[in-house]
């Protein structure tokens, strides 16, 4: 099981470019998130999936627009980046929405903003 | 509203020390609790999670954590630090009994670990 990959790993795009992350699960978990990781700040919710053709805002989600293609497949879209979507982008998984379940991540796409 | 803090930001500490990374929530109900391992370049990997029983809890690499209420604490320990230890560390409550899983990070702890 490669359990959750992410893609690109890297990327540097300018300001009002667009681009979509991607990511993708194996478990067969019904549940999907999107989290930014930015210096002294720890992981914040950007947007999460509670089962396919779901989608819900988590704590910081402006700017971003999410689509639950399948049960694998999570993606998260900047329509227009900012300089201040720089960050570290994880995607993670869970089996179900439940807080005492556990979420695997990814390892991570760096977005670099100019 | 929930929280977490990490109150040491970095660490240092000799291998085969021992460590202990302390972290407190605030949550009005019993929570659940867990600890992250983020090596460089890589994701978040579960260590250990609390969320009933006994509050000493045994967790991947050697690592454990105990929960005291009265503290509001969850502060994770190991007895021998070894060089791969070194990494950042997370501590996270997620809402009891909740319909939904948003877990509530806090801002990490960096660990070095000296030869």
């Amino acid at each position: 099981n490669a359990g959750v990959t992410q893609t690109p790993k890297f990327q540097v795009l300018k300001t009002g470019q667009s681009m979509t992350l991607q990511c993708a699960q194996d478990m067969n978990h019904n549940s999907m998130y999107w989290y930014r990781q930015d210096p002294g700040m720890g992981l914040r919710l950007i947007y999460y999936s509670a089962s396919e053709g779901t989608t819900d805002k988590g704590e910081v989600p402006n700017g971003y627009n999410v689509s639950r293609l399948n049960k694998r497949e999570f993606s998260l879209r900047l329509e227009s980046a900012a300089p201040s979507q720089t960050s570290v982008y994880f995607c993670a998984s869970s089996e179900a929405l439940r807080s005492l379940e556990t979420q695997y991540f990814g390892p991570g796409t760096r977005l670099l903003v100019l | 509203a929930q929280s977490v803090t990490q109150p040491d930001i970095h660490i240092t500490v000799s291998e085969g020390a021992s460590l202990e990374l302390r972290c407190n929530y605030s949550y009005g109900a019993t929570p659940y609790l867990f600890w992250y391992v983020q090596s460089p370049g890589q994701g978040l990997q579960l260590l250990l999670k609390y969320f009933s029983g006994d509050t000493l809890v045994q967790g991947i690499k050697g690592f454990e954590a105990e929960f005291k209420r009265s503290q509001s604490s969850f502060n994770l320990r190991k007895p021998s630090v070894h060089w791969s230890d070194a990494a950042e560390y997370f501590c996270a409550v997620g809402a009891y009994g909740g319909a939904t899983n948003k877990l509530i990070f806090g801002t990490g702890t960096l660990l070095a670990v000296q030869p």
